[in-house]
């Protein structure tokens, strides 16, 4: 089957630097790569889907200029937090589609 | 009122028995209805995907869908520990482009 990856898995930053996480289908191309966000005991809720080549479109009430995606090829997408916060702490998920949307295994991250 | 309800739960049964998920939905325009299972701090995976009304079954899994109603369910027969997870529905008016989601479901079975 389709396998998505995401990388790190798990990572802890300082409030106020920059962090980067990547998702990469291993096995296949996806034109269109989703980004979501969920916290503890919620669903999974959206922040943009990207598209490979144009800018990502982004969920009302994410700030585009705050998390940054680059969907540079058809296996690669990056979302980078910038300037993070314990509030954007959150368990980051993002899935690849090609006929259906298969997803990574997630990134925590912790903001101190 | 949210386009999907779904009771987080948790659900707590005991081994073997038959579990019953739902959701309701208040969109007309839904017909691809998804239900994915989600293990603790990882990804969703896609356990059934149902078009428009009727059911589906695969082994132990059966999808039931009723449009008239806006509720879907899922059936988990002969439930094992390791289905311990959270189950969520998810659904859309067109392919499984863009999801709705629901809350997701807690499910814990006893052994």
């Amino acid at each position: 089957g389709a396998v998505v990856s995401q990388h790190p898995s798990w990572v802890i930053c300082k409030s106020g630097t920059s962090v980067k996480i990547e998702c990469r289908s291993l096995d296949f191309q996806a034109t269109t790569m989703f980004w979501y966000r969920q916290f503890p005991k919620q669903s999974l809720m959206l922040m943009a889907t990207s598209n490979e080549g144009s800018k990502a479109t982004y969920e009302q009430g994410v700030e585009k200029d705050k998390f940054l995606i680059n969907h540079a090829s058809l296996t690669l997408s990056t979302l980078t937090v910038t300037s993070a916060h314990p509030e954007d702490s959150s368990f980051y998920i993002c899935s690849a589609y090609t006929n259906e949307q298969f997803f990574g295994p997630g990134t925590r991250l912790t903001v101190l | 009122q949210k386009e999907v309800e779904q009771d987080p739960g948790p659900l707590s049964v005991p081994e073997g028995a038959i579990v019953s998920l739902n959701c309701t939905y208040s969109n007309s325009a839904f017909q691809y209805f998804m239900w994915y299972r989600q293990y603790s701090r990882k990804g969703p995976e896609l356990l059934m995907y149902t078009y428009s009304s009727g059911n589906k079954e695969d082994g132990r899994f059966t999808a039931q869908v009723d449009k008239s109603s806006k509720y879907i369910s899922l059936f988990i027969r002969d439930s094992q520990p390791s289905d311990s997870a959270t189950y969520l529905c998810a659904m859309s008016p067109d392919s499984n482009y863009q999801l709705i989601w629901g809350a997701g479901t807690k499910l814990i079975i006893k052994p």
